[in-house]
């Protein structure tokens, strides 16, 4: 069986604050995305890393996919309340199967 | 464009009875995904549909819960009898079924929040 799993599960910051959450696994993942999440919604794709290694910025949210896709991190820079959610990371798994792992999720909050 | 849409958005039912959920993914979207998601974790993919066929049910309580996705497009999902465990979010997510890019984006709908009593 996969697992993704997440640290920290909760971080609650203050505005201006950089943090990084972590997604690790066992398994290799031929991609892994990152989502965020807010109460009441679905998730929604802030990015997508293919390539062992690949590094990716989003405004102020940077990504990355670790050499041997078994994991990844995601860092967020000056913290904005904005940024208050639920993070998931998301590995697709192709051996065998085809089919998208979720980790177990880290719920951030941010604090003006 | 237009979204995943699911109906309806939250369901109160009593142990032992049924429900069904309801979805219609985006237009043209080939691969179609149920998930379950317990109240702060993760979703767990429960069922995935490539047009009309199941490509992996391997977490689907086959004994209680079933879906099918008719014509390769809509999708309803049952639970049947419900349990108390069975309150979650369940998820509908579509995607255009690019496998050979390894970049298939998933497209979430609001989801429906069900509570068991």
């Amino acid at each position: 069986t996969q697992l993704l799993e997440q640290s920290p599960q909760f971080l609650s910051i203050q505005e201006g604050e950089n943090l990084t959450v972590y997604c690790n696994s066992s398994s290799v993942f031929s991609s892994l995305q990152w989502y965020r999440q807010e109460p009441g919604e679905g998730p929604v794709l802030l990015v997508t890393v293919v390539t062992g290694g690949e590094v990716k910025k989003l405004k102020r949210l940077t990504f990355q996919f670790g050499d041997a896709r078994k994991d990844s991190s995601l860092h967020i820079t000056a913290a904005q309340p904005g940024d208050t959610g639920l993070y998931l990371c998301a590995g697709l798994y192709t051996s065998g199967t085809y089919k998208y792992i979720f980790g177990t999720g880290t719920r951030l909050k941010v604090l003006a | 464009e237009a979204g995943v849409a699911q109906s309806p958005r939250y369901k109160i039912i009593e142990k032992r009875q049924s429900v069904a959920f309801w979805c219609n993914p985006i237009s043209g979207h080939a691969t179609l995904y149920w998930y379950q998601q317990i109240l702060g974790q993760g979703p767990k993919l429960l069922i995935q549909f490539q047009n009309n066929g199941v490509v992996d049910d391997s977490q689907l309580p086959k004994d209680r819960f079933s879906a099918e996705r008719l014509k390769g497009v809509d999708s309803t999902l049952k639970i049947q009898p419900a349990k108390l465990e069975d309150s979650a979010v369940y998820l509908c997510a579509s995607s255009p079924g690019q496998r050979l890019l390894g970049t298939d984006t998933q497209y979430f709908g609001p989801g429906t929040r069900l509570t068991v009593l």
